[in-house]
Formats: structure tokens, sequence, C-alpha cells
């Protein structure tokens, strides 16, 4: 079945940059999409961008552009999420997630806790 | 961006109950609507796509309708497993969720 792990727990500095991973696995990485979907403690969903490795295209929501950039290894079939010039609103949970055309995030990988702290 | 608007934001029902839940896109998706499930501490799971469809392994006590820009996920008999949060994700442009919807035990 599709596994997705991500990278571990991070602690950053205010205006700094973090970059998390996730490898798939149980799928052929070049027929993905993958979004990422982060989750401020206590709070909804929150879609970020989605990126398609085959092409290297990716898509970001509105909010995040400039700010946000994804990227993809066939080789290694890990997908990757930069944020950059990170404040404390950007404490959250990080999750990566396989997705399907007309149907969404079939799979979830397990989150990365990112906290900013000066 | 679509926006997506969810309601109730929270809901107090009892074991065996029927609830609904609502979710109002802020133009027209066709069916590109997907409920999702999560419980504290864990990761979403997919429920419902294409507006009713009824992802493998979900009980079919869930079930959606809808289109356009007006969408329902209904649970008919409420069991203990289902207090959790729930979120409208529209699939036509882009992605956006709606704010959730947390079902609580009365």
């Amino acid at each position: 079945q599709v596994q997705l792990v991500q990278s571990g727990a991070e602690v950053k500095k205010p205006g700094s940059s973090v970059k998390v991973s996730c490898k798939a696995s149980g799928v052929i990485f070049s027929s993905v999409a993958i979004s990422w979907v982060r989750q401020v403690p206590g709070q909804g969903l929150e879609w970020m961008g989605g990126i398609i490795p085959i092409s290297g295209t990716a898509n970001y929501a509105q909010r995040f552009q400039g700010r946000v950039t994804l990227t993809t290894d066939e080789s290694t079939s890990i997908a990757y999420m930069e944020l950059s010039s990170l404040t404390s609103e950007d404490t959250a949970v990080y999750y990566c997630t396989r997705d399907q055309v007309g149907v969404g995030a079939t799979d979830w990988g397990q989150g990365t806790v990112v906290t900013v702290s000066s | 961006d679509i926006q997506m608007t969810q309601s109730p934001s929270s809901l107090s029902a009892s074991v065996g109950d029927r609830v609904t839940i609502t979710c109002r896109a802020s133009q027209s998706i066709s069916n590109y609507l997907t409920w999702y499930q999560q419980k504290p501490g864990e990761a979403p799971e997919l429920l419902i796509y294409a507006a009713s469809s009824l992802q493998s392994g979900v009980p079919s006590r869930f079930s959606g309708s809808g289109s356009g820009t007006d969408f329902t996920l209904t649970i008919s008999g409420l069991q203990p497993e289902d207090f959790a949060t729930y979120y409208c994700q529209q699939t036509y442009s882009s992605y956006t969720f709606g704010q959730g919807t947390k079902l609580e035990i009365k």
C-alpha cells in the first residue's frame, strides 16, 4: 500500500527557513501528485500547494506564493516543502498527501511538527 | 481562490442520531467536493469524494450529496467512533478546505 514517511520535528528561529521531506513508497512516484497541507494547533486544515513529480509543475495557494517552494527527487521518491521567512504563526503540523485527480488526498504522511520560536 | 464555508462549526449529538453538515463554495465547483474525518492527534482520512462517492472501507452510514455550490455530509446512526472533526475540500481549482465542523457527544 502507499506509504508517505515524513522527516522529523523541527525547531526554527523566526526569519529562517525549514525544509520538510516526504518519502513515498508503494506507488510509482512519477505518476502521483503530492500536496502539502498544514494545521496550526487548534485550527483547521490549510492547503499550501501541490506538485506533479513527472513534470515538476507546482501550484501554490495564493497566501503562500513566494514563500513556499515544492520540489521532488524522482530518483529517491522524495518530495520536499521549503517554507521561508518563518514567523511564530508558521508553528504547525505539516502533512504531505498523495492526491488523485477528482478525488483528493487519499494518503497522508504522519505529519511533521515545525515550531518557530526565538 | 475558491472559498469554502462549512456550517455549523460545532455540533453536539448522541449515539444513534442522524446529523448533517453543510459546505458551501464561493463559486460553482460541479461535484469536485471531498469530505474528510480527523480525530485528535491523527492525520485526516478521506470519507467521500466527487460529492457522493464513498471511499473504499468507509461505512455506509456516511453519505454525501450536492453539486454546484451547496453540499452536505450526512451521518446516519452515529457511532462512538464518529465523534471527530469533519472538513470539506474543493478539488475543482487547486484545493481549498472548509474551516471544519467539530462533532461532539451530547
